[in-house]
């Protein structure tokens, strides 16, 4: 399953609320993880199977979707959530992942 | 406390082999599966494959097939991933990753800090 995520590069200001999407070339169900990457950082995960936010993960951080189309919603946007954003379909192997999306000023 | 302690940066020539190691806290070893991913320099993460510390099975993505042997170590509750015929598209930092549930292969909640590893002649 290829996995597509636009856009590339969002520029944004903080408070702002963000959506980032995640399109799957075939039905990956409700299996979808997000990712958040800083730089020269380890990736952390911050939500799984669509909507479910892991441990310790703001409530401003929310997904939504359900089989080839994903998002990932920042409801008000803080200077530390500038990062990479990466997606992740467990739904069939290999467990790809998308090609990111980064966060800038 | 879930740890996973990577071995360190590894600088090889196009040809090589590599081997890198991930140290697994010995709490639930055996019930969690344990994946590799790369991450070339200013891209994105690319799904390696998985291996079961329980019985030693794996499972490669095809674009590695052939030239990727994961393996484990119950004693020292380490995987290994060893890369064959190294070229300059395999410079960039491998992580090693696992779920926080037994049984299950994503999603990805641990990480080991990286391992980067250059090919350059």
């Amino acid at each position: 399953i290829v996995l597509t995520q636009s856009p590339g590069t969002l520029s944004v200001f903080p408070g702002e609320r963000v959506t980032l999407s995640c399109r799957a070339s075939r039905n990956a169900d409700v299996n979808l993880a997000w990712y958040q990457q800083k730089p020269g950082h380890v990736p952390r995960l911050l939500i799984y199977g669509v909507s479910n936010r892991a441990s310790g993960i703001p409530a401003r951080f929310s997904g939504s979707g359900l089989g080839t189309e994903f998002t990932l919603t920042i409801s008000s946007l803080q200077p530390e959530d500038l990062a990479l954003y990466f997606c992740q379909q467990y739904h069939d192997w290999p467990h790809t992942f998308g090609q990111g999306t980064k966060l800038e000023i | 406390q879930v740890q996973l302690v990577q071995s360190g940066a590894e600088v090889k020539k196009p040809g090589a082999s590599v081997k890198v190691s991930c140290k697994a806290s010995a709490d639930s070893f055996a019930g969690n599966f344990l994946l590799w991913v790369r991450q070339a320099p200013g891209q994105g993460l690319e799904w390696m494959g998985i291996i079961n510390p329980r019985d030693g099975t794996t499972r490669y993505s095809q674009n590695f097939q052939g030239r990727v042997t994961m393996t484990r170590d119950t004693s020292t509750t380490t995987v290994f991933m060893e890369m064959a015929r190294l070229t300059s598209d395999d410079t960039g930092v491998y992580y090693c990753a696992r779920p926080h549930r037994e049984g299950v292969t994503a999603p990805l909640d641990y990480w080991g800090q990286g391992t980067l590893v250059t090919v350059s002649s």
